[in-house]
């Protein structure tokens, strides 16, 4: 089945400085890649998502990347702020329908 | 409304008894999910109700049973739970049963005394 690696666990970045987090996968099937954000005490919530036919996607302070070849992709907060702090799951899905696998999160904390 | 509501958030239970969560949106999304997360970990997928139908079971033992008596609704019911099922337990749901951009509650914290 699809593994997905997330890095790092932990991230401590100054307000204002830019954050980012990278994933891998196993399959290279998957065609499907979400990042949620998920505050404490809340379900995950939807920021950003691509698929495999696009290398990037931006929204404001947010962007992701994806290289197919290498089977990565990655998380770009720019301008960091506290709100921003918050624990980030990627993930990965082979086809529609396919169960969603989740990497092992990476905890964001923005000092201001 | 882009709300998934769970009640209730927080729930303390004995192993023998049984209970219920309960999981609602209005958004007309044809897929709802149930998701189980230990602390410090990725929601891992437990059912998925695909046009009210029950679609995907991840090999999750009966003590858990869910129910989806609408396109609105989803519940899962508890009985004879263990100390180990304690967790947060989130429902979403989405367009189509894509796992495409799935949308939250925000949980019922479950506790299995």
């Amino acid at each position: 089945g699809e593994n997905v690696e997330q890095h790092p666990s932990t991230l401590s970045v100054q307000e204002g400085d830019s954050a980012v987090i990278k994933c891998t996968y196993s399959d290279s099937a998957s065609n499907y890649f979400p990042w949620y954000k998920q505050e404490l005490g809340k379900g995950p919530q939807l920021i950003i998502d691509i698929r495999s036919n696009v290398g990037e996607k931006k929204d404001q302070r947010i962007a992701v990347t994806l290289n197919k070849t290498a089977k990565h992709f990655s998380l770009h907060i720019t301008e960091t702020q506290p709100e921003d702090s918050a624990v980030y799951f990627c993930a990965a899905e082979k086809a529609a329908g396919n169960k969603l696998t989740f990497g092992g999160g990476t905890r964001v904390l923005v000092k201001p | 409304d882009t709300e998934v509501t769970q009640t209730p958030k927080h729930l303390v239970m004995g192993m023998t008894n049984k209970k219920s969560l309960k999981c609602e949106q209005h958004m007309g999304h044809r897929a709802m999910y149930w998701y189980k997360q230990k602390a410090k970990k990725p929601p891992e997928l437990m059912f998925v109700y695909s046009y009210e139908k029950l679609s995907i079971n991840e090999s999750v033992p009966s003590r858990f049973s869910p129910e989806c008596p609408n396109s609105s609704l989803l519940n899962l019911h508890l009985h004879a739970l263990q100390p180990e099922d304690s967790a947060l337990y989130l429902c979403a749901s989405s367009r189509f049963a894509t796992n495409e951009k799935l949308f939250f509650g925000s949980g019922t914290q479950l506790s299995v005394l």
